[in-house]
Protein backbone atom coordinates (compact mmCIF):
# COMPACT_ATOMS: atom_id res chain seq x y z
CA UNK A 1 0.00 0.00 0.00
CA UNK A 2 0.96 3.52 -0.84
CA UNK A 3 1.66 5.28 2.46
CA UNK A 4 1.63 9.35 2.69
CA UNK A 5 2.79 10.79 6.00
CA UNK A 6 3.08 14.38 7.19
CA UNK A 7 5.43 14.98 10.28
CA UNK A 8 2.45 16.64 12.44
CA UNK A 9 -1.13 16.12 12.75
CA UNK A 10 -1.90 19.32 14.77
CA UNK A 11 0.72 22.51 15.01
CA UNK A 12 0.32 25.82 16.96
CA UNK A 13 2.55 28.39 15.57
CA UNK A 14 2.79 32.23 15.94
CA UNK A 15 2.57 35.44 13.19
CA UNK A 16 5.81 35.79 11.76
CA UNK A 17 7.42 32.32 12.45
CA UNK A 18 8.91 30.59 9.73
CA UNK A 19 6.84 27.24 9.03
CA UNK A 20 8.44 24.09 8.04
CA UNK A 21 5.48 21.01 6.92
CA UNK A 22 7.05 17.84 5.79
CA UNK A 23 5.63 15.12 3.30
CA UNK A 24 7.08 11.88 2.45
CA UNK A 25 5.86 9.07 0.25
CA UNK A 26 7.03 5.67 0.47
CA UNK A 27 6.30 4.57 -3.23
CA UNK A 28 8.83 5.76 -5.44
CA UNK A 29 6.28 8.38 -6.79
CA UNK A 30 7.11 11.07 -9.31
CA UNK A 31 4.23 13.77 -8.70
CA UNK A 32 3.87 15.34 -5.16
CA UNK A 33 1.33 17.85 -4.44
CA UNK A 34 0.36 20.49 -1.64
CA UNK A 35 -2.93 21.43 -0.85
CA UNK A 36 -4.60 23.35 1.77
CA UNK A 37 -8.82 22.53 2.77
CA UNK A 38 -11.18 25.34 3.93
CA UNK A 39 -14.27 24.75 4.86
CA UNK A 40 -16.53 25.77 1.94
CA UNK A 41 -13.81 26.14 -0.26
CA UNK A 42 -12.78 22.34 -0.87
CA UNK A 43 -9.33 21.50 -1.72
CA UNK A 44 -6.84 24.12 -3.54
CA UNK A 45 -3.63 23.81 -4.55
CA UNK A 46 -0.96 25.67 -3.66
CA UNK A 47 2.25 23.98 -5.13
CA UNK A 48 2.99 20.59 -6.88
CA UNK A 49 6.54 18.71 -8.23
CA UNK A 50 6.85 16.40 -10.88
CA UNK A 51 10.64 15.85 -9.79
CA UNK A 52 13.44 16.35 -7.79
CA UNK A 53 14.33 19.70 -7.48
CA UNK A 54 11.35 21.10 -9.52
CA UNK A 55 8.05 22.47 -9.02
CA UNK A 56 5.17 24.64 -10.25
CA UNK A 57 3.37 27.15 -8.99
CA UNK A 58 -0.66 25.84 -8.06
CA UNK A 59 -3.44 27.91 -7.68
CA UNK A 60 -2.74 29.79 -4.57
CA UNK A 61 0.97 29.88 -4.33
CA UNK A 62 1.24 33.28 -2.53
CA UNK A 63 2.70 32.94 1.21
CA UNK A 64 4.50 29.95 0.36
CA UNK A 65 7.02 27.94 -1.19
CA UNK A 66 8.41 24.23 -1.19
CA UNK A 67 11.61 22.45 -1.27
CA UNK A 68 12.15 19.13 -3.13
CA UNK A 69 15.56 17.89 -2.67
CA UNK A 70 14.67 14.03 -2.71
CA UNK A 71 11.99 12.41 -4.36
CA UNK A 72 10.38 11.06 -1.55
CA UNK A 73 10.23 14.10 0.67
CA UNK A 74 8.24 17.23 -0.30
CA UNK A 75 8.21 20.30 2.31
CA UNK A 76 5.33 23.23 2.56
CA UNK A 77 7.04 26.63 3.76
CA UNK A 78 5.61 29.11 5.24
CA UNK A 79 8.15 32.26 5.45
CA UNK A 80 6.44 34.09 7.77
CA UNK A 81 3.41 32.74 9.17
CA UNK A 82 0.03 34.53 8.98
CA UNK A 83 -3.70 34.18 10.81
CA UNK A 84 -5.06 33.92 7.37
CA UNK A 85 -2.92 30.59 6.98
CA UNK A 86 -4.86 29.08 9.67
CA UNK A 87 -6.03 25.56 7.76
CA UNK A 88 -5.56 21.54 7.36
CA UNK A 89 -3.01 21.38 4.63
CA UNK A 90 -2.96 17.53 2.54
CA UNK A 91 0.18 16.63 1.14
CA UNK A 92 -0.38 13.98 -2.03
CA UNK A 93 1.46 11.86 -4.20
CA UNK A 94 1.10 10.23 -7.58
CA UNK A 95 2.83 7.75 -9.60
CA UNK A 96 4.27 9.81 -12.86
CA UNK A 97 3.33 12.61 -15.18
CA UNK A 98 2.16 10.40 -18.12
CA UNK A 99 -1.23 10.44 -17.21
CA UNK A 100 -3.49 11.51 -14.45
CA UNK A 101 -2.81 8.64 -12.37
CA UNK A 102 -4.67 8.68 -8.93
CA UNK A 103 -3.53 10.66 -5.80
CA UNK A 104 -2.73 9.20 -2.89
CA UNK A 105 -3.32 11.55 0.12
CA UNK A 106 -1.05 11.85 3.86
CA UNK A 107 -3.83 12.69 7.22
CA UNK A 108 -3.40 16.12 6.73
CA UNK A 109 -1.76 18.71 9.21
CA UNK A 110 -4.38 21.51 10.82
CA UNK A 111 -1.80 24.29 11.16
CA UNK A 112 -2.77 26.90 13.60
CA UNK A 113 -1.55 30.32 13.39
CA UNK A 114 -1.95 32.78 16.97
CA UNK B 1 -9.76 27.49 -16.19
CA UNK B 2 -11.11 24.39 -14.72
CA UNK B 3 -13.72 24.53 -12.17
CA UNK B 4 -15.72 21.64 -10.67
CA UNK B 5 -19.36 22.38 -9.17
CA UNK B 6 -20.87 20.42 -6.33
CA UNK B 7 -24.16 21.96 -5.89
CA UNK B 8 -25.19 20.15 -2.80
CA UNK B 9 -23.57 20.81 0.77
CA UNK B 10 -24.91 18.18 2.48
CA UNK B 11 -26.79 15.27 1.85
CA UNK B 12 -28.48 12.51 3.81
CA UNK B 13 -29.51 8.96 2.65
CA UNK B 14 -30.98 5.97 5.00
CA UNK B 15 -29.04 2.93 5.44
CA UNK B 16 -29.50 0.54 2.74
CA UNK B 17 -30.92 3.16 0.51
CA UNK B 18 -29.39 4.87 -2.79
CA UNK B 19 -28.32 8.44 -2.84
CA UNK B 20 -26.50 10.33 -5.70
CA UNK B 21 -23.87 12.97 -5.38
CA UNK B 22 -23.84 15.59 -8.16
CA UNK B 23 -20.93 17.07 -9.64
CA UNK B 24 -20.21 19.19 -12.83
CA UNK B 25 -17.39 20.40 -14.52
CA UNK B 26 -15.91 22.77 -17.27
CA UNK B 27 -12.77 22.26 -18.91
CA UNK B 28 -11.03 22.81 -22.44
CA UNK B 29 -8.66 19.88 -22.08
CA UNK B 30 -9.48 17.49 -24.87
CA UNK B 31 -7.96 14.86 -22.38
CA UNK B 32 -8.76 14.41 -18.74
CA UNK B 33 -9.91 12.89 -15.83
CA UNK B 34 -12.65 12.63 -13.42
CA UNK B 35 -12.64 11.23 -9.83
CA UNK B 36 -14.30 10.53 -6.73
CA UNK B 37 -12.77 10.89 -3.27
CA UNK B 38 -14.15 10.52 -0.30
CA UNK B 39 -12.84 12.31 3.43
CA UNK B 40 -14.45 9.98 6.36
CA UNK B 41 -14.00 11.98 9.70
CA UNK B 42 -10.48 12.22 10.82
CA UNK B 43 -8.94 10.37 8.18
CA UNK B 44 -7.30 10.54 5.38
CA UNK B 45 -8.80 11.36 1.53
CA UNK B 46 -9.11 8.06 -0.04
CA UNK B 47 -9.88 7.43 -3.77
CA UNK B 48 -13.81 5.95 -4.49
CA UNK B 49 -13.32 6.19 -8.30
CA UNK B 50 -12.05 7.65 -11.53
CA UNK B 51 -13.17 7.75 -14.76
CA UNK B 52 -11.36 8.10 -17.53
CA UNK B 53 -12.98 10.93 -20.47
CA UNK B 54 -12.29 9.18 -23.22
CA UNK B 55 -14.20 6.21 -22.57
CA UNK B 56 -18.05 6.47 -23.06
CA UNK B 57 -18.66 3.43 -20.46
CA UNK B 58 -19.47 4.25 -16.67
CA UNK B 59 -16.95 3.12 -14.07
CA UNK B 60 -18.29 1.27 -11.58
CA UNK B 61 -16.35 -0.33 -8.04
CA UNK B 62 -18.77 -2.40 -6.17
CA UNK B 63 -21.61 -0.46 -4.37
CA UNK B 64 -20.20 2.84 -6.32
CA UNK B 65 -20.90 3.87 -9.42
CA UNK B 66 -20.66 6.61 -11.80
CA UNK B 67 -23.12 8.56 -14.55
CA UNK B 68 -20.82 10.19 -16.87
CA UNK B 69 -22.63 12.63 -19.51
CA UNK B 70 -19.36 14.31 -21.29
CA UNK B 71 -21.90 16.56 -23.63
CA UNK B 72 -23.48 17.79 -20.34
CA UNK B 73 -19.97 18.01 -18.47
CA UNK B 74 -21.48 15.96 -15.43
CA UNK B 75 -20.10 13.10 -13.46
CA UNK B 76 -22.71 12.11 -10.50
CA UNK B 77 -22.02 9.39 -7.94
CA UNK B 78 -24.19 6.68 -6.92
CA UNK B 79 -23.63 4.77 -3.86
CA UNK B 80 -26.42 1.91 -3.66
CA UNK B 81 -26.99 -0.01 -0.19
CA UNK B 82 -25.87 2.62 2.07
CA UNK B 83 -23.95 1.86 4.76
CA UNK B 84 -22.86 3.62 7.88
CA UNK B 85 -19.22 4.01 6.95
CA UNK B 86 -20.19 5.66 3.71
CA UNK B 87 -20.64 8.79 5.68
CA UNK B 88 -18.07 11.23 4.69
CA UNK B 89 -17.04 14.32 2.56
CA UNK B 90 -17.16 13.92 -0.68
CA UNK B 91 -15.05 15.24 -3.64
CA UNK B 92 -15.49 15.64 -7.48
CA UNK B 93 -12.51 16.36 -9.27
CA UNK B 94 -11.09 16.96 -12.55
CA UNK B 95 -7.86 17.24 -14.13
CA UNK B 96 -5.15 16.49 -16.66
CA UNK B 97 -1.74 17.41 -15.29
CA UNK B 98 -3.06 18.73 -12.29
CA UNK B 99 -6.84 18.43 -10.54
CA UNK B 100 -9.62 21.11 -9.60
CA UNK B 101 -11.56 19.56 -6.84
CA UNK B 102 -15.46 21.05 -5.91
CA UNK B 103 -16.35 21.92 -2.58
CA UNK B 104 -17.53 18.83 -1.34
CA UNK B 105 -20.83 16.95 -0.61
CA UNK B 106 -21.27 16.08 3.28
CA UNK B 107 -23.03 12.71 3.38
CA UNK B 108 -24.93 11.65 6.84
CA UNK B 109 -25.93 8.08 6.65
CA UNK B 110 -28.95 7.41 9.30
CA UNK B 111 -29.66 4.21 10.24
Amino acid sequence: DVKVTQSSRYLVKRTGEKVFLECVQDMDHENMFWYRQDPGLGLRLIYFSYDVKMKEKGDIPEGYSVSREKKERFSLILESASTNQTSMYLCASSPDRVSTDTQYFGPGTRLTVL
Amino acid sequence: AQTVTQSQPEMSVQEAETVTLSCTYDTSESDYYLFWYKQPPSRQMILVIRQEAYKQQNATENRFSVNFQKAAKSFSLKISDSQLGDAAMYFCACGSEKLVFGKGTKLTVNP
